[in-house]
Parts: C-alpha cells; sequence; structure tokens
C-alpha cells in the first residue's frame, strides 16, 4: 500500500547548526508534499509545502527540497535556534480522487540545544 | 483565521463505554478528518469525510465510525471502547476547492480508556 518512511526519528543538533530530515513514497502519482510542525502540547501547524513540478523551495531558514525520479524529498533547516525544536511530520498526498488525504511519516523529533 | 475545535482535551472512559469525540469548523470546509496519533507512530487517518453524510474508511477503521449531519461539525465515535483506543486523537479540515490546500488542525483529545 502507500507509505510514507521518514527519517531520522531523533535528531539532536548545537543552536546554529543545520538540520536535514528525509522522507520517501510510494506512490509515484503523488504530487503535494507538505510539511507539519508539532511543538509540545500543540496541534500540528503547516510550514512549507512543494508541488510536484518544482524542485526546490525556500522560506527564509527552511527549505524542501524534491526528487520524484527517486521519490523522496528533505526538509531542511538552517541557523537552527531552540524554539525549532518541535516533532515535524512529512506527508504525501495521495494519488486519485482522495479528497486532499494525506499519508504522513512517523515524525522526526528535533532537539535544539543551545 | 481557521479555527478547528475538539469537545474536549482530555477525557477517561471505561472499558466498553461508548465515546463521542466532537470536531467543529468555522471555515465552511467541506473535508474533514479524523487522525489518532501515537509515539512512534504518526498520524494515522481513521476516517474523513468529504461532505455532510458522506464518510470513506481511513487506515484504521476498525472500532470506531462517524457521524458528519452537519458541515461544521464531525463526530469521533468509539463504539465499545477498549484499552487499545487509549490515544491522542486530532480532527483537521480543509477547503476542498483548492486542489493544495493546507489541513488546519484542531488541539487534540487525548483518550484514556480504563
Amino acid at each position: 500500500g502507500e507509505n510514507v518512511e521518514q527519517h531520522p526519528s531523533t535528531l539532536s543538533v548545537q543552536e546554529g547548526d543545520s538540520a536535514v530530515i528525509k522522507c520517501t513514497y510510494s506512490d509515484s502519482a503523488s504530487n503535494y508534499f507538505p510539511w507539519y510542525k508539532q511543538e509540545l502540547g500543540k496541534r500540528p501547524q503547516l510550514i512549507i509545502d512543494i508541488r510536484s513540478n518544482v524542485g526546490e523551495k525556500k522560506d527564509q531558514r527552511i527549505a524542501v527540497t524534491l526528487n520524484k525520479t527517486a521519490k523522496h524529498f528533505s526538509l531542511h533547516i538552517t541557523e537552527t535556534q531552540p524554539e525549532d525544536s518541535a516533532v515535524y511530520f512529512c506527508a504525501a498526498k495521495r494519488a486519485g480522487g482522495s479528497q486532499g488525504n494525506l499519508i504522513f511519516g512517523k515524525g522526526t523529533k528535533l532537539s535544539v540545544k543551545p | 483565521d481557521v479555527k478547528v475545535t475538539q469537545s474536549s482535551r482530555y477525557l477517561v472512559k471505561r472499558t466498553g463505554e461508548k465515546v463521542f469525540l466532537e470536531c467543529v469548523q468555522d471555515m465552511d470546509h467541506e473535508n474533514m478528518f479524523w487522525y489518532r496519533q501515537d509515539p512512534g507512530l504518526g498520524l494515522r487517518l481513521i476516517y474523513f469525510s468529504y461532505d455532510v453524510k458522506m464518510k470513506e474508511k481511513g487506515d484504521i477503521p476498525e472500532g470506531y465510525s462517524v457521524s458528519r449531519e452537519k458541515k461544521e461539525r464531525f463526530s469521533l465515535i468509539l463504539e465499545s471502547a477498549s484499552t487499545n483506543q487509549t490515544s491522542m486523537y486530532l480532527c483537521a479540515s480543509r477547503d476542498s476547492g483548492r486542489a493544495y490546500s493546507e489541513q488546519f488542525f484542531g488541539p487534540g483529545t487525548r483518550l484514556t480508556v480504563l
């Protein structure tokens, strides 16, 4: 069945360093890949997304890259800050008439040490 | 500003009880979703609804049912709660009129079944 694999499950970096989280997806027809951030005790919120017709997208310190051939996409956070500490989820939109359903990865817990 | 609310933040029930989790959104979204979130398993889709009285099973529908009598409200029902349904339950909604629209999440209900 459709699947999204996310790695690593935990990631610890020093403040100011970069962090990279990687995801692979199984359905080659998926065309939308959002990333959600969930701070402790809060709801997941969209931080960036990318469509399949684009290879890279940036928003200040965060960027997402997509390799359709390899079916993987990555989140890059530069100059990490303590407030970046959270669980990050990647997702892929299911193809076909699926009403915008997303398949989520299992999450990456990012800890940024001051 | 989209607002998705859930009826309870914390709920404690006993095995065998019928449990209702309520979700309300105020942005006239057609699509609504119920997920459960467990450590190490990410967000897993239980059921979704693409319109009033319309519903489809997600990835883990066993033991659950849903009801959507009004566009703004989507209810998750545990017919006979079991201890393995102890989890965090998240509701979400999105605008189906846009192909790549964001899913907005509620704050979650942490359900404990004793």
